[in-house]
């Protein structure tokens, strides 16, 4: 079946603009994960949603950056005003169950450069 | 609180050659652990996983076993190939609660 997908794969913004990057999780799935991964990094967790409810969102930066995910699936990472070190590649994940033992499947990534 | 520790890369090795990348982390409670592998150009996949101590995860001849005592989580490869080259992240995931990600170990096997 379908993977996690994510658009756009790229996106270049100049600093100051606004940004929306979307994620669509594999169906069915519980848990959505939205990380940053800087250049030769590992992943840095930003915000996860159990179907709609946005459960932790401790790894957010900023208040200039706000995801949400309104009917429990498709999901958006919203950077208002963005600035050049947000550039970094934005990973979604999705997982089907809560339950810590279930790994969480990534999408490819949206690499956004702010110039 | 929770993180991860993997030891520095790049890795180089030959062919056929046996491979270790050490992993230890600190965590609250019983964490699951994870190998995710990122081959060059790819997104992040699951490599194999481990979710109570002494569980040993196996995928793609690599294996690692979850060591409550030394709180490890170390990968080994009998033999690599080419084919491995890629960066290795080691992660954990406690109850309920995201996961954390190590920095990743960047392995490269010359032929």
């Amino acid at each position: 079946g379908a993977g996690v997908s994510q658009s756009p794969r790229y996106k270049v913004a100049k600093r100051g603009q606004d940004v929306a990057l979307r994620c669509d999780p594999i169906s069915g799935h519980v848990s959505l994960f939205w990380y940053q991964q800087a250049l030769g990094q590992g992943p840095e967790f930003l915000t996860y949603f159990q179907n709609e409810a946005q459960l932790d969102k401790s790894g957010l930066p900023s208040d200039r950056f706000f995801a949400e995910r309104p009917e429990g699936s498709v999901s958006t990472l919203k950077i208002q005003r963005t600035q050049q070190e947000d550039s970094a590649v934005y990973l979604c994940a999705s997982s089907p169950q809560v339950d810590s033992s279930y790994e969480q499947y990534f999408g490819p990534g949206t690499r956004l450069t702010v110039t | 609180g929770n993180s991860v520790t993997q030891m520095e890369g790049p890795v180089t090795l030959s062919e056929e050659a046996f491979l270790t990348i050490n992993c230890t982390y600190t965590a609250t409670g019983y964490p699951s652990l994870f190998w995710y592998v990122q081959y060059p150009g790819e997104g992040l996949q699951l490599l194999l996983k481990a979710t109570k101590a002494d569980d040993k995860g196996s995928n793609k001849g690599f294996e690692a076993t979850y060591r409550k005592e030394t709180t490890s989580f170390h990968l080994e490869k009998g033999s690599v190939q080419v084919s491995d080259s890629a960066v290795y992240f080691c992660a954990l995931r406690p109850q309920s609660q995201n996961f954390v990600f190590g920095p990743g170990t960047r392995l490269s096997v010359l032929p």
